[in-house]
């Protein structure tokens, strides 16, 4: 099992539909998350934190469950600009310290 | 914008042959990161630094080194290049007090024919 699981997709929505992806984890003792997106040949940036009690910034909204083990990221009225690779960022314990493991990423279209 | 440059940001070199990769900060971070993207992989980590002249390796350190004199640079060394050293390479920075939260520096994109 992979430590950061996410589904590759790609996600082909309409503009302003809403799209929701889920990232799952291995290590239920992972300290902080983080949904990161990357354009073709760029770096990644930093989209938002995960926080336990859940947040959302505008049209973006985070969700952490312990629990199950996943974090998710809804996107509501999605434009073309969203289009790009969603990567799910995992802080997580190894050999006496914590390392950020990254998932695959999930390709988000968004069609006109 | 965490004040990160990464140089060069393409490099085409022939196997054996060595390469020096450099990672530049201007805003005094205690922690940096060496990451490679392949297609089909994750960001993995080379090798990070917790200080001047602290370092350690990461899960794919197998053919790399390391070096940090001072606080805004980072180099990463491939001391004998080889293809499957092809790759994306980023350089990140860890924000401390805070949440952890890592910011990327622009990638250099190598080629090792």
């Amino acid at each position: 099992r992979k430590e950061v699981e996410q589904d590759p997709g790609p996600f082909n929505v309409p503009e302003g539909a809403t799209v929701a992806f889920n990232c799952t984890y291995s290590n239920s003792a992972s300290q902080s998350f983080f949904w990161y997106r990357q354009d073709c040949r760029k770096e990644p940036k930093l989209l938002m934190s995960v926080y336990s009690s859940g947040n959302e910034d505008g049209r973006f909204t985070a969700q952490l469950n312990r629990a199950s083990q996943y974090i998710s990221l809804l996107i509501r009225d999605s434009k073309l600009s969203d289009s790009a690779t969603y990567l799910c960022v995992v802080n997580m314990p190894a050999s006496g310290t914590y390392k950020y493991i990254f998932g695959t990423g999930t390709r988000l279209k968004v069609l006109a | 914008d965490a004040g990160i440059t990464q140089s060069p940001r393409h490099k085409v070199t022939e196997t054996g042959t060595p390469v020096t990769l450099r990672c530049h900060q201007t805003e005094n971070h205690r922690y940096m990161y060496w990451y490679r993207q392949d297609p089909g992989h994750g960001l993995r980590l080379i090798h990070y630094s917790y200080g001047v002249k602290d370092t350690d390796k990461g899960e794919v350190s197998d053919g790399y080194s390391v070096s940090r004199s001072k606080t805004e640079d980072f180099l990463l060394t491939l001391e004998s290049a080889t293809s499957s050293q092809t790759s994306v390479y980023f350089c990140a920075i860890r924000l401390v007090p805070s949440y952890n939260e890592q910011f990327f520096g622009p990638g250099t994109r190598l080629t090792v024919l």
